[in-house]
């Protein structure tokens, strides 16, 4: 069974730094996509950015970009020139042949002004 | 362009009742999903749809949970006989088959008293 493991519980970074929140998985799949969400307090889950198995080239997304180590099965998300609005729950995500997402038990970014 | 929509946003409910909950995903979006998330955790899997199609249903439903999507398009999630453990923020997410980026809605929250 697929696995997605976030390792650090609270992460926290100075507003306009970088930070790198970290995620391992584990599957025999070839074929799968891998997501990064947002979850602020007590609003919807975004979506913030995605990655298929089958491409090298890390995936950006605005100050968002990811690190994608297929064969480590690791998947980890930086996020540069760090906003107060960037405070959140991220959860690492993985979708394999069926589709269905199963998720790591998240990473609560603190963002300090 | 609307988004994922849920209702109702919150739910209380006595132990030993029954709920309705009903999810409308973003129009062409052909697959809908529902998962569970209890506090501090990332959300699990219950089930999903394509189309009219249940085609999977998590194994840690029990029977007293069902869902329906009549025509493709809205979904409900009934519990019936609700029990404590139960209490939960239900998520709804709906993607188009071949893109498999899930879009989530706004979630249920339920509580069991």
């Amino acid at each position: 069974a697929q696995t997605v493991t976030q390792s650090q519980p609270e992460m926290s970074v100075q507003e306009a730094e970088t930070v790198t929140l970290s995620c391992t998985y584990d599957t025999s799949e070839s074929d799968y996509y891998l997501f990064w969400y947002k979850q602020p307090p007590s609003r919807q889950m975004i979506l913030v950015i995605r990655q298929e198995a089958y491409k090298q080239q890390n995936a950006t997304e605005n100050r968002f970009s990811v690190n994608f180590q297929k064969a480590a099965k690791s998947f980890s998300l930086k996020i540069s020139d760090s906003q107060l609005g960037d405070a959140a729950m991220y959860f690492c995500a993985y979708a394999g042949n069926n589709r269905k997402l199963i998720w790591g038990l998240g990473t609560s970014l603190a963002v300090n002004p | 362009d609307t988004g994922v929509s849920q209702d109702p946003r919150h739910k209380i409910t006595k132990r030993g009742q029954n709920v309705t909950f009903r999810c409308d995903p973003i129009s062409e979006h052909n697959r809908l999903y529902w998962y569970r998330q209890t506090l501090g955790q990332g959300p699990e899997f219950l089930t999903y749809f394509q189309n009219e199609a249940q085609l999977e249903k998590s194994r840690l439903l029990s029977d007293r949970f069902s869902a329906e999507r009549p025509k493709g398009s809205f979904s409900t999630l009934e519990i019936q006989r609700t029990e404590q453990g139960d209490s939960a923020m239900y998520l709804c997410a709906s993607s188009l088959a071949g893109l498999d980026t899930q879009y989530f809605g706004p979630g249920t929250r339920l509580t069991v008293l």
